[in-house]
């Protein structure tokens, strides 16, 4: 058990349908990372945030997908419209104050589009 | 794109030792090697992670070759509960700390 929670461990919707998915890192690191992992591959950094601020989005991020850490505490990762191709793990990390210090990853909430 | 080499899939016999390499030669000088495990279906796993100097914990030792361009994870008494993905990552930049995952190693270990 590593400290970092998310929920729901598994998601099933109908395409075009709104997610939302909650991340609870551990609770005294500052930096939150979202991941997401399709069938066979590696996680793929999705965005982080340092406190409350976001401070890198990737390019997978579409304009669909929105993340927020409104205290600096949890946060939400939600998907609009849903399309199949978003059908993935999405996986959450925490790591602590200075950078470079490890990510402890959650169990992931599991995405399926129908 | 990951900036480390792994083999796609290796067997262990249980009890035996597992070497898992992973080749890095583009590694620059303040840039550390982690080691993560996913279990399928589970998020990854922290095992270890190294500068320049080998590293051992409960779970694993972590050999750096001098040059730093390869290391090697090394499990030694393999259980079939280690069977899962291994990664090697090559931490990235100055301003973020992302990890950039390949496919990792299949481990499977086998009665």
């Amino acid at each position: 058990d590593t400290g970092v929670s998310q929920d729901p461990r598994h998601k099933i919707t109908k395409r075009g349908q709104n997610v939302t998915f909650r991340c609870d890192p551990i609770s005294e690191h500052n930096r939150l990372y979202w991941y997401r992992q399709t069938l066979g591959q590696g996680p793929e950094f999705l965005t982080y945030f340092q406190n409350e601020a976001q401070l890198e989005k990737s390019r997978l991020l579409s304009d669909r997908f929105s993340a927020e850490r409104p205290k600096g505490s949890f946060s939400t990762l939600e998907i609009q419209r849903t399309e199949q191709g978003d059908s993935a793990m999405y996986l959450c990390a925490s790591n602590g104050l200075t950078g470079g210090e490890t990510q402890y990853f959650g169990p992931g909430t599991r995405l399926l589009v129908l | 794109d990951a900036k480390t080499t792994q083999p796609p899939s290796m067997d262990c016999a249980e009890g035996r030792a597992a070497n898992l390499p992973c080749n890095h030669s583009t590694i620059s000088g303040n840039e550390y090697v982690y080691w993560y495990r996913q279990i399928h279906s589970q998020g990854p796993q922290y095992i270890i992670h190294g500068l320049k100097n080998n590293e051992t914990n409960e779970m694993a030792s972590l050999i750096i070759t001098e040059d730093r361009k390869s290391s090697t994870l090394i499990l030694p008494h393999a259980t079939l509960r280690d069977t899962a993905v291994y990664y090697c990552i090559v931490r990235v930049g100055d301003n973020t700390d992302k990890l950039i995952f390949g496919t990792g190693t299949r481990l499977q270990v086998f009665p």
